[in-house]
């Protein structure tokens, strides 16, 4: 079954980084995911594509402080120069066989 | 810049039906997969249905099947979800989106909020 798992929780210091995980079921550590942001009050916004290989495809807009990367079944987004308006949930995704699937979801605090 | 604008929402007795809807205001609505996913009070995001570009396959979270429909009208730019035999736990801002596989063109609307409640 295809499952993505997030810590529910992380937390850095303003102007320090952070690097939030996505985590692929067994047998699935070839996909693709995505990243996605939601600030307080807000609907979510699509950051980013991350492959299996590590490269990423950003949305319209996003930074260059944040970017993403992969290792074996581990998805990453890292933000650098962790601002105030960096803190929000943040969503992984990915497409099954005519499904989507959402991890549960990463609160950052920023300090 | 994808704009996506939903209406449509509002407050619903249980095993009442409403219809959601979806503008998209640029040019390549007709491209695109489709999805409609909702967020339960203080709850994660959650995938209910999606159709593709010329609407020949739909799919549905298991929990809405035989109770949901989506639809599209590509001249109108337009995406739908009728929702039919609404339940307490349908309560939910309902989003829709496209988060296509090229990581191109993705993006959100605002939500539109459903309350089932009596």
């Amino acid at each position: 079954q295809l499952v993505l798992t997030q810590s529910p929780s992380a937390s850095a210091s303003l102007g320090a980084s952070v690097k939030l995980t996505c985590t692929l079921s067994s047998g699935h550590s070839n996909y693709a995911i995505t990243w996605h942001q939601q600030q307080p009050q807000k609907g979510p916004r699509y950051l980013m594509k991350v492959n299996s290989d590590g490269s990423h495809i950003k949305g319209d807009g996003i930074p260059d402080r944040l970017s993403g990367s992969s290792s074996g079944a581990e998805r990453y987004l890292t933000i650098s120069s962790l601002q105030s308006e960096d803190e929000a949930d943040y969503y992984c995704q990915t497409w099954g066989t005519g499904i989507w699937v959402f991890g549960g979801g990463t609160k950052l605090t920023v300090l | 810049e994808v704009q996506l604008v939903e209406s449509g929402g509002g407050l619903v007795q249980p095993g009442g039906s409403l219809r959601l809807s979806c503008a998209d205001s640029g040019f390549t609505f007709s491209t695109y997969w489709m999805s409609w996913v909702r967020q339960a009070p203080g709850k994660g995001l959650e995938w209910v249905a999606i159709i593709k570009q010329d609407g020949s396959e739909k799919y549905y979270v298991d929990s809405v099947k035989g109770r949901f429909t989506i639809s599209r009208d590509n001249p109108k730019n337009s995406l739908y979800l009728q929702m039919n035999s609404l339940r307490a736990e349908d309560t939910a801002v309902y989003y829709c989106a496209r988060v296509p596989r090229s990581g191109i063109g993705a993006g959100w609307g605002q939500g539109t909020l459903v309350t089932v409640s009596s």
